[in-house]
């Protein structure tokens, strides 16, 4: 089946720190890849997506790249602010309906 | 308002009573889902429906009733919960297709709290 694994947190940053959370994928198929962030006392939003291998998506800063070979869908920013605290989830789809999830890394970033 | 909204925002409920709770659309999309967070575990996917149908019911217990009378509305029936019941329900929706590239659009959550 289906799996992803994320970098387990929690990861604590000073504000402009580089930040990598890592994720890499167990799938069957050719899946989309998501990640997501939940800010406190929300929901999941999307942060951005790749639908195919060496695609990069960015947003905010933020930016992944799809990698094949390695299975893998690391977050990276280059210089987080406090603004960036969260809960970061890697997410993978194959089948339509359905998003299998990683089990989330918060985030701290202190000024 | 837009997006994804679900109403109430917390609910504290005792495990004789009845409540449900109640998830709205405004993004024209035609599946909705309700997942479960819990404290220290992954996103648990509960049910899905699809142009409103239940396609998917991940063996959660009879104790949750979901309802979806339209393609904006989704409802989940609560009953003689437990406090292990206690969570953040989530809704979503998203335009279901063959298409894996749909991303879900969340509301920001039901806390519940069981006791």
């Amino acid at each position: 089946g289906n799996s992803v694994t994320q970098m387990e947190g929690p990861v604590t940053l000073s504000e402009e720190a580089f930040l990598t959370i890592n994720c890499t994928y167990t799938a069957t198929g050719y899946p989309s890849l998501f990640w997501y962030v939940q800010y406190p006392g929300e929901g999941l939003q999307l942060l951005l997506k790749a639908t195919k291998a060496d695609d990069k998506g960015s947003n905010k800063g933020f930016e992944a790249t799809y990698r094949k070979e390695t299975t893998s869908f690391h977050l990276e920013k280059g210089s987080v602010q406090v603004s960036d605290s969260a809960v970061y989830f890697c997410a993978l789809n194959d089948s339509g309906s359905r998003l299998t999830f990683g089990e989330g890394t918060q985030l701290t970033v202190n000024p | 308002e837009t997006g994804v909204t679900q109403t109430p925002r917390h609910l504290v409920m005792g495990m004789t009573n009845k409540k449900s709770l109640k998830c709205e659309q405004h993004l024209g999309h035609n599946a909705m889902y309700w997942y479960k967070q819990s404290a220290k575990k992954p996103l648990e996917l509960m049910f899905v429906y699809s142009l409103e149908e239940r396609v998917e019911n991940n063996s959660v217990p009879s104790r949750f009733s979901p309802e979806c009378p339209n393609s904006s509305h989704l409802f989940l029936h609560l009953h003689t919960l437990q406090p292990e019941d206690s969570a953040l329900y989530l809704c979503a929706s998203s335009q279901a297709s063959r298409d894996r590239h749909s991303p879900l659009h969340f509301g920001n959550g039901t806390r519940l709290t069981v006791t």
